[in-house]
């Protein structure tokens, strides 16, 4: 099983509202990341957890709130939303933590904020 | 920004071309991956290119990567319609842990 899977595919949410986005694998990774990405711009790192602690938060507004309850899962915690938010958000997995291990990469969550 | 830069930004071609796309990076690195992307959907790794190598071959792919520009190329031999998607490089970022990707170049092939 190589894959990444991110639940929901699509989500809407009003700016009042909290939801999660999921993700989850069983490749055994114990690196674990969030990406942004606005439509035509490349990805945005926005998190990442190694071996289920936060190792990187590239100065994410509070309203973003990541958790890794365990090896195989990743959530983002979302709450009073922007509309400038609005983007497809991308999780990732890797071996480790170091820069030279292939990262493998679910479908994305496309995110409407209104 | 730890963010590498991608040229063309866009390109079209034709089916059975070749298409060079270019990445120049900001910080000394020890390897530096391709990535591809179909629209709206995740990335997919294409190749990773170690700093102590030159040049890289995977299939239809050719990676080459010159530490002293701080640059690297992605070429795609016979291109073909399915290649159409956004090609991404993307580097190690000043810990060397995780990466960072390039503005990415969109490349379109026409049947």
């Amino acid at each position: 099983d190589t894959e990444v899977t991110q639940t929901p595919k699509h989500l809407v949410m009003g700016m009042t509202n909290k939801k999660s986005l999921k993700c989850e694998q069983h490749m055994g990774h114990r690196a674990m990341y969030w990406y942004k990405q606005k439509a035509k711009k490349p990805p945005e790192l926005m998190f990442v957890y190694s071996y289920e602690k936060l190792s990187i938060n590239e100065s994410v507004p509070s309203r973003f709130s990541p958790e890794c309850p365990n090896s195989s899962l990743l959530n983002l915690h979302l709450h009073a939303l922007q509309p400038e938010d609005s983007a497809l958000y991308l999780c990732a997995s890797s071996l480790i933590l170091t820069g030279d291990t292939e990262a493998f990469f679910g479908q994305g969550t496309r995110l409407t904020v209104v | 920004s730890q963010q590498g830069e991608e040229d063309p930004q866009a390109l079209s071609i034709q089916e059975g071309e070749n298409a060079t796309m270019n990445c120049s990076y900001k910080t000394s690195i020890n390897n530096l991956q391709w990535y591809r992307q179909n629209s709206g959907r995740g990335l997919v790794h294409l190749i990773l290119i170690r700093s102590n190598e030159r040049e890289k071959h995977s299939g239809r792919l050719r990676v080459t990567l010159d530490t002293s520009k701080k640059s690297s190329s992605l070429l795609i031999t016979a291109s073909r319609a399915a290649d159409t998607a956004s090609y991404f490089c993307a580097s190690p970022g000043n810990t060397g842990n995780q990466f960072y990707f390039g503005t990415g170049t969109s490349l379109t092939v026409i049947p």
